[in-house]
């Protein structure tokens, strides 16, 4: 059964910090997601890597597929508010997504 | 683009009624889905379809819940005899999968804003 674990599980830091959260597993994954929820709507798609290795940046968001496509990162430089919300990653083969349970990370101004 | 669309957005009910959830997907896809969130968790993957075909139900969907796509576009959820513990959050994702084309299928799902359950 793949598994995808994420780390740390709640976040509070001040705006401007940086800040890391990984999603790991013991599985190989094809493609990694990772989705943006806030309260009360459903996730938002932030980012596909596919490729072990990969970088890809999405304005302050850098994510990283790690090597053997077992775990992934999302690192955020400069938090703003507008950055709270759950942070979630997911994967998994031509049909259901498997997520992790998710970052719940806290800007405060 | 009107994205993935759910009604109703709350629903409020009694233990022992029946409840009736809808999915309109995005036009293009072929792949529909379900899942269900709790506080705190990732969504849990409940069934999906494949234009009107039910691919594959998790052990989660007990005899109480089914699914339809009848047309290969909108889907419906009903759940029969609720109980406190249907209480969550139900999302519906859409997706694109490619198939012979040759382009690349990442099983990239769009979801829709969710129907939030609450079951007294």
């Amino acid at each position: 059964t793949q598994l995808l674990e994420q780390s740390p599980q709640f976040l509070s830091i001040q705006e401007g910090e940086n800040l890391t959260v990984y999603c790991n597993s013991s599985s190989v994954f094809s493609s990694l997601q990772w989705y943006r929820q806030e309260p009360g709507e459903g996730p938002v798609l932030l980012v596909t890597v596919v490729t072990g290795g990969e970088v890809k940046k999405l304005k302050r968001l850098t994510f990283q597929f790690g090597d053997a496509r077992k775990d992934s990162s999302l690192h955020i430089t400069a938090a703003q508010p507008g950055d709270t919300g759950l942070y979630l990653c997911a994967g998994g083969p031509r049909g259901k997504l498997i997520f992790g349970q998710g970052t719940e990370l806290s800007v405060k101004p | 683009d009107t994205g993935v669309s759910q009604d109703p957005r709350h629903k409020i009910t009694k233990r022992g009624q029946n409840v009736t959830f809808r999915c309109d997907p995005i036009s293009e896809h072929n792949r529909l889905y379900w899942y269900r969130q709790t506080l705190g968790q990732g969504p849990e993957f409940l069934t999906y379809f494949q234009n009107e075909a039910q691919l594959e139900k998790s052990r989660l969907l007990s005899d109480r819940f089914s699914a339809e796509r009848p047309k290969g576009s909108f889907s419906t959820l009903e759940i029969q005899r609720t109980e406190q513990g249907d209480s969550a959050m139900y999302l519906c994702a859409s997706s694109f999968l490619a198939g012979t084309s040759g382009r690349p299928s990442y099983n990239e799902q769009f979801f829709g804003p969710g129907t939030r359950l609450t079951v007294l």
